[in-house]
């Protein structure tokens, strides 16, 4: 079967950084995404990572390992409207999206 | 980046009636869009895959009766809940990719149905 992995639940303090891991099985790799989801709105496109390595996009930057099945997103400088749930996913062979369970992240002053 | 506008953004309505969602893809054509149910502190889960021209393609799990998805445009699918009960209250999100499927998936802002 097709399973990907992220912590439930982080808590950072506002200013700090946090790395948030992501592992995956799935039947082939076409990408992986991170996705930032507020309570009660749509995800919002964070980043995409189809080749090793990292990449970086301001406070957020994104990992990725194929051959560990790998990934981390990085949040740096956080702050308090970082609050919210990081959804990784991952593009199947099929072109499918298979998505992780979220990671609630909770920041404190 | 592109536009995928979902309406209506909340819906409450009586146990027995249906409601419809629709999802627009307003600058570019998509031949295919996604519609994902998501329960409170949950992941999104894909309810059916729906394909401009032809059925969706639903998964496993998912009553075909009750979910009618029509994507009659190239531009517009739609979602309708059927005799709808409580239990059907939940987030909706549609979302669409451009044609080629490897780029990121744009989401519609999502719709609040509440059955009472």
């Amino acid at each position: 079967g097709q399973n990907i992995d992220q912590p439930t639940e982080m808590t950072a303090t506002e200013g700090a950084i946090v790395q948030i891991n992501c592992t995956y099985q799935t039947s082939g790799f076409n990408g992986l995404f991170w996705y930032q989801q507020h309570a009660g709105e749509a995800p919002t496109f964070l980043s995409y990572n189809v080749l090793d390595g990292l990449e970086e996009k301001g406070r957020f930057s994104s990992f990725l390992s194929r051959s560990k099945g790998y990934s981390y997103l990085l949040l740096k400088e956080l702050q308090m409207k970082d609050s919210a749930s990081y959804l990784c996913a991952v593009v199947d062979s099929n072109y499918q999206l298979i998505w992780g369970a979220g990671t609630k992240l909770i920041i404190k002053p | 980046g592109a536009v995928v506008s979902q309406h209506p953004s909340r819906v409450i309505c009586k146990s027995g009636t249906s409601v419809k969602i629709e999802c627009r893809s307003l600058d570019f054509q998509a031949t295919t869009m996604f519609w994902y149910r998501q329960f409170p502190k949950k992941s999104l889960m894909l309810m059916a895959t729906s394909n401009e021209g032809s059925k969706a393609t639903y998964e496993q799990g998912v009553e075909k009766d009750k979910f009618l998805i029509n994507h009659a445009s190239l531009t517009l699918s739609t979602l309708t809940v059927t005799s709808a009960h409580p239990e059907d209250s939940s987030f909706y999100i549609c979302s669409a990719r451009y044609p080629g499927g490897d780029t990121e998936a744009f989401f519609g802002q999502g719709t609040r149905l509440t059955v009472v």
